[in-house]
């Protein structure tokens, strides 16, 4: 069964620091994601993205973060200047279409975060 | 708004009990909701769809619009199913929303 592809595992950035994590979707989803979950919380909303744009982000998605399908099989999310409290799982998601009960949201396996 | 709420961190049962994991939502307008599971070690995966009314692994889970909740069952609990549930509702957007999570571990 197809997966949802996330290197690296586990990204280790200092403060200040650009850090972007790579994520391989699902090769005939069209809607990508991207969720967080701070050690002990629950999972977060971050964005998502449809048709080479964002569609929905949240809150946390600020200034300070952007997504990218540079080629037709990645999809990134970038974290221009970490700070502390961006240290987090990060999960990479995609579906076939919107997350209704036909397409289910696949996650990857997560990228930890950590930023010193 | 959409909000889900799951009011318990951790249900700890014997094999062969009974299990309900509770979730109650929040929204204005006809929502989807999913559990999503997460074994050890492993990333998380749909479990279970209220528009399928399906039973996977011997779990199932009712939507009651009245009570606005979607609690997740099992008659009888297996070690294998320790791990953490999310409780998850879709809008007419395209955001997924989780509740916090429950961690459930059945003792042998």
């Amino acid at each position: 069964e197809p997966e949802v592809t996330q290197t690296p595992s586990h990204q280790v950035t200092q403060m200040g620091q650009e850090v972007i994590l790579r994520c391989v979707p699902i090769s005939n989803h069209l809607y990508f994601y991207w969720y967080r979950q701070i050690l002990g919380q629950k999972v977060e909303f971050l964005v998502s993205f449809y048709n080479n744009e964002i569609s929905e982000k949240s809150e946390i998605f600020d200034d300070q973060f952007s997504v990218e399908r540079p080629d037709g099989s990645n999809f990134t999310l970038k974290i221009r200047s970490t700070k502390l409290e961006d240290s987090a799982m990060y999960f990479c998601a995609s579906s076939r279409g919107l997350p209704g009960g036909n397409s289910p949201l696949h996650f990857g396996n997560g990228t930890r975060l950590t930023v010193t | 708004a959409q909000r889900v709420t799951q009011p318990e961190k951790l249900l700890s049962v014997f094999k062969g009990a009974p299990v309900e994991l509770k979730c109650n939502y929040s929204y204005s307008g006809s929502p989807e909701l999913f559990w999503y599971v997460q074994y050890s070690r492993q990333r998380l995966q749909l479990l279970l769809r209220h528009i399928s009314r399906e039973s996977i692994k011997g779990f199932t889970a009712d939507l009651n619009k009245g009570e606005t909740s979607f609690h997740l069952k099992k008659p009888f609990a297996q070690e294998e199913d320790s791990a953490m549930y999310y409780c998850a509702l879709a809008g007419a957007n395209s955001k997924l929303t989780f509740g916090k999570g429950i961690t459930l571990s059945v003792r042998p």
